[in-house]
């Protein structure tokens, strides 16, 4: 069975960078879809970016263009998800996200989310 | 981008009761790359249908997905107490998007 463990909660100011990481035990990142979905206080999901580590190139949403990046590290089995530019509409918890099946985006695998808290 | 609308907002049902819930698309979902899920308050979302109508492992066969083009539905065939929750249809297609939600309670 497919684990990911993710990094603690953050507090960050406004304008500053966060960087969440999404450990795999259980089950390889590599061949697999990873994605990160985010959630804000009360609201619904809202999907972010993907990558298939093996394939390398991520897909970012239109809304986090220049300022997400998603990347992989295979030999560590962790996914990250870097977004910069923070302000307050970015207090969330932050998902990752790991397909089941090789060549597919569905969402089988969760972590259990980091909440990142901007504030000044 | 396609943008997915659910219906409807609340879902009020007796126990036993069937609750169907609507996903509507923007544009047509390419493969029936559609997935539902299940959130409870406080955890992380619960995938239980992919590719429109494929229960995921573990799934209780009272939920079912059908659908295609733009038009999805979840259906739950006899509502349980522990089926109070939050669901989310999503396209994972060319990119990925969620609907709003349709949250369903039990009476």
């Amino acid at each position: 069975q497919v684990h990911l463990e993710q990094s603690g909660a953050e507090v960050k100011r406004p304008g500053s960078s966060v960087k969440v990481s999404c450990k795999a035990s259980g089950g390889t990142l590599s061949s697999y879809s990873v994605a990160w979905v985010r959630q804000a206080p009360g609201q619904g999901l809202e999907a972010m970016g993907r990558i298939i580590p093996i394939l390398g190139t991520p897909n970012y949403a239109q809304k986090f263009q220049g300022r997400l990046t998603i990347t992989v590290d295979k030999s560590a089995n962790t996914a990250f998800m870097d977004l910069s530019s923070l302000t307050f509409e970015d207090t969330a918890v932050y998902y990752c996200v790991r397909s089941r099946f090789v060549g597919s985006h569905e969402g089988t695998y969760w972590g259990p989310g980091t909440l990142v808290t901007v504030s000044s | 981008e396609i943008v997915l609308t659910q219906s409807p907002g609340t879902l009020s049902l007796s126990p036993g009761a069937r609750a169907t819930l609507s996903c509507r698309a923007s544009q047509t979902v390419g493969g029936n790359y559609l997935a539902w899920y299940q959130q409870k308050p406080g955890q992380a979302p619960r995938l239980l249908i992919y590719a429109a109508s494929s229960r995921a492992t573990g799934v209780p066969d009272r939920f079912s997905g059908s659908g295609s083009g733009t038009v999805f539905t979840l259906t739950i065939s006899r509502l349980e107490p522990e089926d109070c929750a939050v669901y989310y249809c999503q396209q994972y297609g060319s990119s990925s998007a969620f609907g709003g939600g349709t949250k369903v309670e039990i009476k």
